[in-house]
């Protein structure tokens, strides 16, 4: 079985400073990825970046970086220099090719920035 | 062009109707998913096909049918409608049942009254 949590159901960042979004994971897999998608309010969901477990390096996709800590079983999102427009819900998945690779999501945070 | 397409946007109907919501991927993927976001914003999977060929059965009621004409297109079928059936349903694609990005549609918005 595969979980997915995310403690921080609500964020709050200024313009332009930094955000870490929390999320840990539990699968016994030892092969696994790893995806952060953002939902804006108009509801698409919108993919952000993916981790492999087996990835060396962190995965980085512009003002978007994964902070993978194997051993602790976690994969924040982090977001550099905050927009207005990064506020949506966020939600970090995981996928096992054990399970067809279907994504297992977790609850979502709400990420707000303000001006 | 968009990747992952799916139809209606929003559907409005009474219980005990049946309505069907369409998905289609112009992305030549071979696994094609849907998803169901609850009010709490929750997302969950319901069926996935690789090739045609049903994969994930999520414990769905039967009453809710996936149909794969070919691999580029899933629909879903949904019998005798339910209140709690309101939910918005996402249809996503994949390149493979390797674990990789999943491209979502736009999602149908079902409200059962």
């Amino acid at each position: 079985a595969q979980k997915i949590t995310q403690t921080q159901p609500g964020m709050f960042v200024q313009e332009k400073e930094a955000v870490t979004l929390d999320c840990t994971y539990d699968t016994s897999d030892p092969s696994y990825g790893l995806f952060w998608y953002k939902q804006p309010s108009s509801g698409e969901m919108i993919f952000l970046i993916y981790q492999g477990s087996y990835d060396q390096q962190n995965a980085t996709e512009g003002r978007y970086s994964l902070n993978f800590q194997k051993a602790r079983k976690s994969a924040n999102l982090v977001i550099s220099a905050s927009q207005l427009g990064d506020s949506a819900m966020y939600f970090c998945a995981m996928s096992l090719v054990a399970s067809g690779s279907r994504l297992t999501f977790g609850e979502g945070t709400q990420l707000t920035v303000n001006p | 062009d968009t990747a992952v397409s799916q139809t209606p946007k929003y559907l409005v109907t009474q219980m005990g109707n049946d309505k069907s919501i369409k998905c289609e991927q112009n992305l030549g993927h071979d696994t094609m998913y849907w998803y169901k976001q609850d009010s709490k914003k929750f997302l969950k999977i319901m069926f996935s096909y690789n090739n045609k060929e049903l994969i994930i059965n999520e414990t769905v009621p039967n009453r809710f049918s996936p149909k794969s004409p070919d691999k580029a297109h899933l629909n879903l079928h949904i019998n005798s409608l339910e209140l709690g059936d309101s939910a918005v349903y996402f249809c996503a694609s994949s390149q493979d049942l390797t674990f990789g990005e999943a491209f979502f549609g736009q999602g149908t918005r079902l409200t059962v009254v």
